[in-house]
């Protein structure tokens, strides 16, 4: 069966800092794998997406994640963290079998200080 | 192009009633979906339409919930009588092959 963990629920950085936000899946298919952003009274939104291309995927706003079989993981990193990056994230997968039907993780909640 | 429209945005109701929830897909897009995110949990697929066909609808909680596409362009999802365990935020998103999803902005239902 299909499944996403998101390993935090709740993130806080100061401005200017690194983000990370963690993800493991698992999946018995080739999965795609992808992050979605949902700021506050806005839908979901595309970050980024793999689909069994370059291991490292660079998305919008200067978001980039690894996907990583070994370890099973998909974490969502930005080198400097922006008060408008300040939003609900969601790590996803889909698997080629499902006619791409989406599970969601859990989400991460982002925080960004002055 | 316009995107996935979604109606109302928020929606208060009494436990009972009827409510019906609109998604106006990105046009020719063949594939629709329904996403609910109940509060505190994961959202959770509902229901797949390829133009007006019902795909898959293994995540259809029970059959309070009725989704139609008739014509294949937009779809409305019924919820009657509604319970209170029904309150959440309803998305819809449409995708064409290998393009990836567009996501409504959601629809707000609270169950009173």
């Amino acid at each position: 069966a299909q499944s996403v963990t998101q390993l935090d629920s709740h993130v806080s950085v100061s401005e200017g800092t690194p983000v990370l936000l963690r993800c493991n899946y698992s999946s018995s298919y080739s999965p795609s794998l992808f992050w979605y952003v949902q700021h506050p009274n806005k839908g979901l939104q595309l970050l980024l997406k793999y689909t069994s291309a370059a291991t490292l995927v660079k998305g919008i706003n200067g978001f980039e994640a690894e996907f990583k079989k070994s370890e099973t993981s998909f974490h969502l990193t930005k080198p400097s963290a922006h008060m408008s990056d300040a939003a609900e994230y969601f790590c996803v997968v889909s698997y080629s079998g499902g006619y791409n039907k989406l599970i969601f993780g859990a989400g991460t909640r982002l925080a960004v200080h002055p | 192009e316009a995107g996935v429209t979604q109606f109302p945005s928020h929606s208060v109701i009494e436990k009972g009633q009827t409510v019906t929830l609109r998604c106006d897909p990105i046009s020719g897009h063949d594939n629709l979906y329904w996403y609910r995110r109940v509060m505190g949990k994961e959202i959770k697929f509902l229901l797949h339409f390829v133009k007006e066909s019902k795909q898959d609808e293994s995540g259809m909680p029970n059959n309070r919930f009725l989704a139609e596409r008739t014509g294949g362009t937009y779809s409305t999802l019924k919820v009657q009588p509604a319970e209170l365990e029904d309150s959440g935020v309803y998305f819809c998103a449409s995708s064409q092959w290998n393009y990836g999803y567009t996501f409504g902005s959601g629809t707000r239902l609270t169950v009173v």
